[in-house]
């Protein structure tokens, strides 16, 4: 069964770092493209960026580029996201969702983890 | 980067009556392979989104056979054929036609009367 388990609630402050996780089972990690969506509170979807962990291929959304960085360990089945210095405006949820590949239906999005709420205040 | 719209962006509908959600995008999602990468996603609430349909009409596994989508181009549809309770919550259309900046819809709220 494929899961995508991330890691839990942040509460943190303007300007400070953070790495939240996201940990893929049930299927070849490095095989398949795992992406970063965020959902700021009642708002919809956006798309942030998207990883190859087989070889740490990071593409990014244009308003989300130099914003964060996203990567991944290989050796753990896991994929990050991170900030180097919050703002209030990073308040979301975040989510990582893998892209898979059907014969049937071409590349998709499939498995979405549960999601990670950050809260950023001062 | 390519826009996608929803209508209604709002949709109440009685129990057992059927619904539509429209979803236009602002280019053709035909991918250069032939095929057009259009995704439906359900969000109930306090729930991740969760795929329903994909490449227009095909159902994910373990999607109840009352979702169905139809479409082609820039133009799609979600529709449900029988609303239950546990349809309750915000759809989204999604394109995966260009890679790497894959978008979504707006979102659709569907609300029983």
């Amino acid at each position: 069964e494929v899961q995508l388990v991330q890691s839990g609630a942040e509460v943190k402050k303007p300007g400070e770092s953070l790495k939240i996780s996201c940990k893929g089972s049930g299927y070849s990690f490095t095989s398949y493209w795992i992406a970063w969506v965020r959902q700021m509170p009642g708002k919809g979807l956006e798309w942030m960026g998207i990883i190859y962990p087989g070889d740490s291929d990071a593409r990014y959304s244009p308003s989300f580029q130099g914003q964060v960085t996203i990567s991944a360990d290989k050796s753990t089945s896991t994929a990050y996201l991170q900030w180097s210095s919050l703002k209030a405006s990073d308040t979301a949820m975040y989510y990582c969702a893998r892209r898979g590949y059907y014969d049937s239906g071409g590349y998709v999005i499939d498995y979405w983890g549960q999601g990670t709420p950050v809260t950023v205040s001062s | 980067d390519i826009v996608m719209t929803q209508t209604p962006l709002s949709s109440p509908v009685t129990l057992g009556q059927p619904a539509s959600i429209s979803c236009r995008s602002s280019q053709s999602l035909v991918h250069s392979d032939g095929n057009t990468y259009l995704s439906w996603l359900q969000q109930r609430p306090g729930q991740p989104p969760r795929l329903l349909i994909y490449k227009i009409s095909n159902r994910f596994s373990g999607v109840p056979d009352r979702f169905s989508g139809s479409g082609a181009g820039t133009d799609f549809t979600l529709k449900i054929s029988r609303v239950e309770a546990e349809d309750v919550g915000v759809y989204y259309c999604m394109q995966t036609t260009q890679f790497p900046q894959y978008t979504f819809g707006q979102g659709t709220k569907l609300e029983i009367k």
